[in-house]
């Protein structure tokens, strides 16, 4: 089956700490996306990658790191700068940069403590 | 930037009744408006969109209808099921651009049986 594969789904960690969250997809998609997701908000837009090696800013970027050496992976590295690290993150694909289905995985939940 | 507020917060109503969620937008160059799904647990999923050339689209059950003068567009779903429930974001973007789209705040839509 074709999808978005995000790993882990609950992940826990100590302030201070670098985390990566993982994103695989096999839709053949070009484009791919980082969101975060806060109660009582929309989603926001952290990183973007239209092309292997290439990505670009998002709305909300400060304190993430992002990589895209393969078509197939965007995985997303939450640094210790970023200030409100406990949230939700939604990875998404789509087939090219112009309008149409994202595709989003099963998401992540992040929580320092 | 462009800001999309999306109203009701939550939304509940009888099974069989219909139901409908609206949006406006700031931007007046806005051109895509898709509408997301999300189940719990899930991540959101497109379920239609629609483009600035067209004032109404169906699928099924559901329509949504534009307004560019008002700059707003609306979510309708008719004969409720069980199944509808769930969170309701309406984004907009312009330029066709993925990476450009704006998402509203989300209604919470509970069919009460």
């Amino acid at each position: 089956d074709g999808g978005i594969t995000q790993s882990p789904k609950y992940l826990f960690r100590k302030e201070g700490q670098n985390v990566t969250l993982s994103c695989e997809q096999n839709l053949n998609h070009d484009a791919m996306y980082w969101y975060r997701q806060d109660p009582g908000q929309g989603l926001r837009l952290i990183y973007y990658s239209q092309i292997v090696n290439d990505f670009q800013k998002g709305d909300i970027a400060e304190g993430y790191s992002v990589s895209r050496e393969k078509k197939e992976s965007f995985p997303l590295t939450v640094t210790s700068a970023q200030k409100n690290p406990t949230a939700f993150y939604l990875c998404a694909s789509s087939e090219g940069q112009v309008a149409g289905e994202l595709f989003f995985g099963e998401g992540s939940r992040l929580t320092v403590l | 930037g462009e800001n999309v507020e999306q109203h009701p917060s939550t939304l509940s109503v009888q099974e069989g009744d219909s139901a409908v969620i609206k949006c406006t937008y700031s931007d007046s160059a806005s051109n895509y408006f898709p509408w997301y799904k999300q189940e719990l647990g899930k991540g959101p999923q497109l379920i239609i969109d629609i483009r600035s050339n067209v004032g109404e689209k169906k699928d099924q059950r559901i329509a949504v209808t534009l307004n560019k003068t008002a700059k707003h567009f609306s979510l309708h779903i008719t004969e409720t099921q069980p199944e509808d429930s769930a969170v309701y974001f309406c984004a907009a973007s312009k330029n066709f651009g993925n990476e450009k789209l704006t998402f509203g705040t989300g209604t919470r839509l509970t069919i009460i049986p």
